[in-house]
């Protein structure tokens, strides 16, 4: 089955660090550029940053994640990661991963998103 | 605060048609994705690029574009097309990505 599961949330104390994974089956996971985004409580979405195909190499960040959240991916295993550091209560939500078509320059979609994992930042 | 302006909330009665809209400077260059997310659920993707459906999503649902706003038409609104509505695109200066704030459709 095609399918993108996300891990590793949980509570965690603000200034601490946590990172999730986000794990792929079904499919050539090194063939897609994959974004993380999140939904506060109550709130709507908010993309956080994406890291491309070995290929096309790099990664981006929101700004208000930027210096903070780190995006990497491990191909052999069909994972992506995203490093959360010096967390805030603000970064409590639901957490996604996404994979990305780019149909053109102009055209990109989410074709397949997980079911998100929840992160918590309380004292 | 988001670069893509949708309205808060749309109702709309069963079997009628609602437009939902997205207005951003960068929508004159950029097309945008819809998504439908119902609560506890991850979002779906119902339009992207110049009107494409992806398989399995209702031809009910269209998509069209001019200058900087963008619309997802529900045409004949059914019971479980009530849910959260995001639109997709690139932020003004094209270098990252950003939902809308997102729409709640009613159908009554």
């Amino acid at each position: 089955e095609v399918q993108l599961l996300e891990s590793g949330g949980g509570l965690v104390q603000p200034g601490r660090s946590l990172r999730l994974s986000c794990s792929s089956s079904g499919f050539n996971f090194a063939g897609y550029a994959l974004s993380w985004a999140r939904q506060a409580p109550g709130r709507g979405l908010e993309w956080l940053g994406f890291i491309r195909t070995e290929t096309y190499g790099g990664t981006e960040y929101a700004a208000s994640v930027e210096g903070r959240f780190t995006i990497s991916r491990d191909d052999s295993k069909g994972i992506a990661y995203l490093q959360m550091d010096s967390l805030r209560s603000e970064d409590t939500g639901v957490y996604f991963c996404a994979r990305e078509i780019h149909a053109a320059t102009t055209t990109w979609y989410y074709d397949l998103w997980g079911r998100g994992t929840l992160v918590t930042v309380s004292s | 605060s988001s670069e893509l302006i949708q309205d808060p909330a749309v109702s709309v009665a069963l079997g009628q048609t609602v437009r939902i809209t997205c207005q951003g400077d960068s929508l004159r260059s950029y097309y945008v994705s819809w998504y439908q997310q119902k609560p506890g659920q991850a979002p779906l993707v119902v339009i992207y690029g110049k009107n494409i459906r992806p398989s399995g999503i209702p031809d009910r649902f269209s998509g069209s574009s001019s200058g900087n706003t963008a619309s997802l038409t529900i045409t004949g609104a059914q019971a479980e097309d009530e849910a959260d509505y995001y639109c997709n695109s690139r932020d003004n200066n094209g270098n990252h990505y950003v939902f809308g704030p997102g729409t709640k459709v009613i159908v009554l």
